[in-house]
């Protein structure tokens, strides 16, 4: 089963808004990541965020951890077509002696030219 | 880039055939991961390999078996294929901490098997 679940699972947006996802997940985290994927391609690392951790900036990207909630967020800024895919969130877990990710479902963001 | 290939790209086989999928992984990494991903669906974890030996499995059957070589090369393995095992699968490498869990992974392009 599926650990994460994700919200929204479809987002459409005009290019130069912002677009938040959110994620949640059932059980104690080593880490949290974020991933893109295009048209069913392979998967692209987007931020990894520890469980010690309550904000990480990459670019575009800001990802926030609330442990208590269990959840987190991505929020990409200013955004552009090219954008548009399939956002992942993607759990480690904290019993794991293994590198096992539990994904959501994924948001599928559609930016508007 | 990742670093991660795949091949082949594409497969098709047909009910109750065997297959077998390739990685090669990112220098350095001595853990390789492989995912199942069905249509419209996240990633469900396989099994992992860490140094050589099967180190975690998910929800899967017998019949994906998997190897990984010195070379951090791995192979998946899927014998008697139902229709069910059509998706897109993914392997990915990554450094396994010695103190548990992951760093970054990375995933490579993913090869899509389509089973008749």
């Amino acid at each position: 089963s599926q650990q994460g679940e994700e919200d929204p699972q479809a987002l459409s947006i005009q290019e130069g808004e912002n677009a938040t996802m959110n994620c949640s997940y059932k059980t104690s985290i080593n880490n949290l990541q974020w991933y893109r994927q295009n048209s069913g391609r392979g998967l692209v690392h987007l931020i990894l965020i520890r469980s010690n951790e309550r904000e990480k900036h990459s670019g575009r990207l800001r990802v926030t951890l609330d442990t208590s909630k269990k959840s987190s967020s991505l929020l990409i800024t200013a955004s552009r077509a090219a954008d548009t895919a399939s956002y992942f969130c993607a759990a480690n877990h904290g019993s794991s002696n293994t590198g096992k990710l539990i994904f959501g479902q994924g948001t599928t963001l559609q930016v508007k030219p | 880039e990742t670093g991660v290939t795949q091949s082949p790209t594409h497969l098709i086989k047909t009910r109750g055939q065997q297959v077998t999928l390739r990685c090669s992984s990112q220098s350095g990494h001595n853990t390789v991961s492989w995912y199942q991903q069905a249509l419209g669906q996240g990633p469900q974890f396989i099994f992992q390999y860490y140094r050589e030996e099967e180190n975690g499995r998910g929800n899967f059957p017998p019949r994906f078996s998997g190897l990984q070589f010195p070379n951090y090369s791995s192979e998946l393995n899927v014998n008697a294929l139902e229709l069910d095992d059509s998706a897109l699968y993914l392997c990915a490498s990554s450094s396994l901490w010695t103190s548990g869990g992951t760093d970054t992974q990375y995933f490579g392009p993913g090869t899509r098997l389509t089973v008749l």
